[in-house]
C-alpha cells in the first residue's frame, strides 16, 4: 500500500467559491498527479510534480493552481469554483519498480460545484 | 498524442463467461497499464506489461506490440468482477506519458 490519501473526499460548494483538495502521500514518491474524471472522457491530467516547489501544466490545467510545499503533499486549488468543474478528482503517485512504471491512485475526491 | 480505444464500451454478461475487453492504441508504447475501477471507487492497478502475457488469478493481460493492441480477459467471472476497466498506455510524451482510454463498464449477472 503505497499510502496515498485525498481529502475531503466529497464536498458541495457554490459557484465563485475557492476550494482546495489534498493528496498526502507517506512514502517519499517523487512523481505527484492531479486528474479529473468526467462522464465520456478519459482520465485528463490536470498538473504534475516531480519535487517539491516543481510543478508543471497538464492538458485540462486551465482554472486550477498546485503547490508542492514538502515532499508528501501536493494540494490542487480552484481559485473560482465553476460548474464546469464539478468531477471526480483523483491524485496519484508513480512508482518505478523494476525499471517499470507503476501507478497508484488516491480514492478520490468528489466536487460538485452549484 | 496517443489515441487510446476500448472496447466494448459496456459489456454485460453472466456469471461464469469468459469476459474480453480490448484496447487498442495508436503510436508505439513503452508499457501499458490495465486499471480496474468499481462503483464509486478508487482506481486500482491490475496489471502492467510491455510484451507477452500476465496472469493474476482469474485475470489474464496480453499485448501484442507489433498489433498496437492488448487484451484483458477474465475466466470464471463472478459479480464482484463488476466494474469499469480502464487501458492506459505510457508512450512517453506529454508531461506524464499516459493516455488513458474511456474504460469497459462491465457488469456481470448472477
Amino acid at each position: 500500500d503505497a499510502g496515498i490519501t485525498q481529502s475531503p473526499r466529497h464536498k458541495v460548494t457554490e459557484t465563485g467559491t475557492p476550494v482546495t483538495l489534498r493528496c498526502h502521500q507517506t512514502e517519499n514518491h517523487r512523481y505527484m498527479y492531479w486528474y479529473r474524471q468526467d462522464p465520456g472522457h478519459g482520465l485528463r491530467l490536470i498538473h504534475y510534480s516531480y519535487g517539491v516547489k516543481d510543478t508543471d501544466k497538464g492538458e485540462v490545467s486551465d482554472g486550477y493552481s498546485v503547490s508542492r510545499s514538502k515532499t508528501e503533499d501536493f494540494l490542487l486549488t480552484l481559485e473560482s469554483a465553476t460548474s464546469s468543474q464539478t468531477s471526480v478528482y483523483f491524485c496519484a503517485i508513480r512508482d518505478s519498480i523494476a525499471g517499470a512504471n507503476v501507478l497508484t491512485f488516491g480514492a478520490g475526491s468528489r466536487l460538485t460545484v452549484l | 498524442k496517443n489515441e487510446v480505444e476500448q472496447s466494448p464500451q459496456n459489456l454485460t454478461a453472466q456469471e461464469g463467461e469468459f469476459i474480453t475487453i480490448n484496447c487498442s492504441y495508436s503510436v508505439g508504447i513503452s508499457a501499458l497499464h490495465w486499471l480496474q475501477q468499481h462503483p464509486g471507487g478508487g482506481i486500482v492497478s491490475l496489471f502492467m506489461l510491455s510484451s507477452g502475457k500476465k496472469k493474476h488469478g482469474r485475470l489474464i493481460a496480453t499485448i501484442n506490440i507489433q498489433e498496437k493492441h492488448s487484451s484483458l480477459h477474465i475466466t470464471a467471472s463472478h459479480p464482484r468482477d463488476s466494474a469499469v476497466y480502464i487501458c492506459a498506455v505510457h508512450s512517453g510524451g506529454g508531461a506524464d506519458g499516459l493516455t488513458f482510454g474511456k474504460g469497459t463498464h462491465l457488469i456481470i449477472q448472477p
